[in-house]
C-alpha cells in the first residue's frame, strides 16, 4: 500500500502570501494518478488538481500542482480569504485502491 | 448540473447493518466508475470501495473487506453501499464520488453513527 505523507500539518499564513504544500509518497506514483482536494468545514472535498498538474474546471489559476515520482506539491500563489481550508493529496494505484494523505490545514496567521 | 445525493445514514447499534444509497443526476452514471469515501469525525479522508461502470469489478479497503457490499443500478442512477457488523470505529460521514483515479464530483455526505 502506498502511503502519502503531507507536510506541514498546519500552515499559518496571511492573505496574499504564497502557500506551498508537500505530499510525499512511500513509493513512486504515476503523475497521472495524483490529485489534490480542498475541504472546508462542513463541506465535501472539492477536486482542485488532477494528473498532478491539471486544474479542475472552475479552479482559479492561483492554484498549481507539480512534482513527480514520490514528491508532489500544491502551490497557492496568493492566498485569498476563501483559501483557508484543509488540503488533501490522493493517489490511485494499479490495485484499484485510493489513498489519501493526512491533510494540511492552511490557517490564517 | 452534476449532483450526487447520499441517503440511508443514521444511528445504528454495534453489530447492526445499514444500506447507504447515492442518487446521481446530471451525468450518465453508466459511464463512470464510482467510489465511496468516509471521514471519521475530526479525521482525514479514507477510501472505502469502488465499482466499475457495469458493476463487474469491485474493490474494497482491506480493513473493511468482508463487511461491505458495493453495488449499483444504472437504470435507477443509483449507487449503494451495504455495511454489516458495524463497529463504533465505522462512525463517519460517508461520501459517494464520481470516478476512480481522481474524484471529480462528490455528494454532500451522510452521517453514520454506530453507538448503543
Amino acid at each position: 500500500e502506498i502511503v502519502l505523507t503531507q507536510s506541514p500539518g498546519t500552515l499559518s499564513l496571511s492573505p496574499g502570501e504564497r502557500a506551498t504544500l508537500s505530499c510525499r509518497a512511500s513509493q513512486s506514483v504515476s503523475s497521472s494518478f495524483l490529485a489534490w482536494y480542498q475541504q472546508k468545514p462542513g463541506q465535501a472535498p472539492r477536486l482542485l488538481i488532477y494528473g498532478a498538474s491539471n486544474r479542475a474546471p472552475g479552479i482559479a489559476d492561483r492554484f498549481s500542482g507539480g512534482g513527480s515520482g514520490t514528491d508532489f506539491t500544491l502551490t497557492i500563489s496568493r492566498l485569498e480569504p476563501e483559501d483557508f481550508a484543509i488540503y488533501y493529496c490522493q493517489q490511485y494505484d494499479s490495485s484499484h485502491s485510493l489513498t489519501f494523505g493526512g491533510g494540511t490545514k492552511v490557517e490564517i496567521k | 448540473e452534476v449532483q450526487l445525493v447520499e441517503s440511508g445514514g443514521g444511528l445504528v447499534q454495534p453489530g447492526g447493518s445499514l444500506r447507504l444509497s447515492c442518487a446521481a443526476s446530471g451525468f450518465p452514471l453508466s459511464s463512470y466508475w464510482m467510489t465511496w469515501v468516509r471521514q471519521a469525525p475530526g479525521k482525514g479522508l479514507e477510501w472505502v470501495a469502488n465499482i466499475n461502470e457495469d458493476g463487474s469489478e469491485k474493490y474494497f479497503v482491506d480493513s473493511l473487506k468482508g463487511r461491505l457490499t458495493i453495488s449499483r443500478d444504472n437504470a435507477k442512477n443509483s449507487l449503494y453501499l451495504q455495511m454489516n457488523s458495524l463497529r463504533a470505529e465505522d462512525t463517519a460521514v460517508y461520501y459517494c464520488a464520481r470516478a476512480r483515479n481522481f474524484l471529480s464530483a462528490w455528494g454532500q455526505g451522510i452521517l453514520v453513527t454506530v453507538s448503543s
